[in-house]
């Protein structure tokens, strides 16, 4: 089993839409949570921490749920450049130095 | 203005040939890492560097070896280049929070290096 897993999508969402999608992890010690966002042929870039209490920036809001080891992204009224992988990532445990676990991806492609 | 910058963009290459990726951040960071992601697009840690100092060693083969001369720099060379090592290598620093605090440290990464092996 992957330590983070994704659906890979693609998740082709009408622009103004709503997309939600989950990442689940196998390491129940798991410390901290992340969503990173990576365009085609570009770096991953951080997109937001994953809070216990759940947490929004702007349109995305993201949730964690530590009893059935799942983090989720929802992005509100979906834009054209909200187009991209979003990376699940997970650190395992405190102290880690960074040693970050990424999932593969979910593709969203927002159309018009 | 780069933060993270990695050069070559691109390396194509021949199987058997040593060649080197070079990794530099102006962030102030201590920490610096290497990643493989794969043609499955995930996104493998291979090495960490903290303060000059290896952390994380992953099964790599030998053929890697990354070399920190300073904080700002991480090089990674790879000997007897193969097929398999085909992927796009992503360079990425931290500021690494100490063992007593809990902070989420955010990795910033390089635009990456794409190589193929011919």
């Amino acid at each position: 089993r992957k330590e983070v897993e994704q659906d890979p999508g693609p998740f082709n969402v009408p622009e103004g839409a709503t997309v939600a999608f989950n990442c689940t992890y196998s390491n129940s010690a798991s410390q901290s949570f992340f969503w990173y966002r990576q365009d085609c042929r570009k770096e991953p870039k951080l997109l937001m921490s994953v809070y216990s209490s759940g947490n929004e920036d702007g349109r995305f809001t993201a949730q964690l749920n530590r009893a059935s080891q799942y983090i989720s992204l929802l992005i509100r009224d979906s834009k054209l450049s909200d187009s991209a992988t979003y990376l699940c990532v997970v650190k395992p445990r405190l102290g880690s130095w960074g040693k970050l676990q990424f999932g593969a991806g979910t593709q969203v492609v927002v159309t018009p | 203005d780069t933060a993270v910058s990695q050069t070559p963009k691109y390396l194509v290459t021949q199987m058997g040939n040593d060649k080197s990726i070079k990794c530099e951040q102006n962030l102030g960071h201590d920490t610096m890492y290497w990643y493989k992601q794969d043609s499955k697009k995930f996104l493998k840690i291979m090495f960490s560097y903290n303060n000059k100092e290896l952390i994380i060693n992953e099964t790599v083969p030998n053929r890697f070896s990354p070399k920190s001369p300073d904080k700002a720099h991480l090089n990674l060379h790879i000997n007897s280049l193969e097929l398999g090592d085909s992927a796009v290598y992503f360079c990425a620093s931290s500021l690494t929070a100490s063992a007593a605090k809990i902070r989420q440290e955010t990795q910033y990464f390089g635009p990456g290096t794409r190589l193929l092996v011919l």
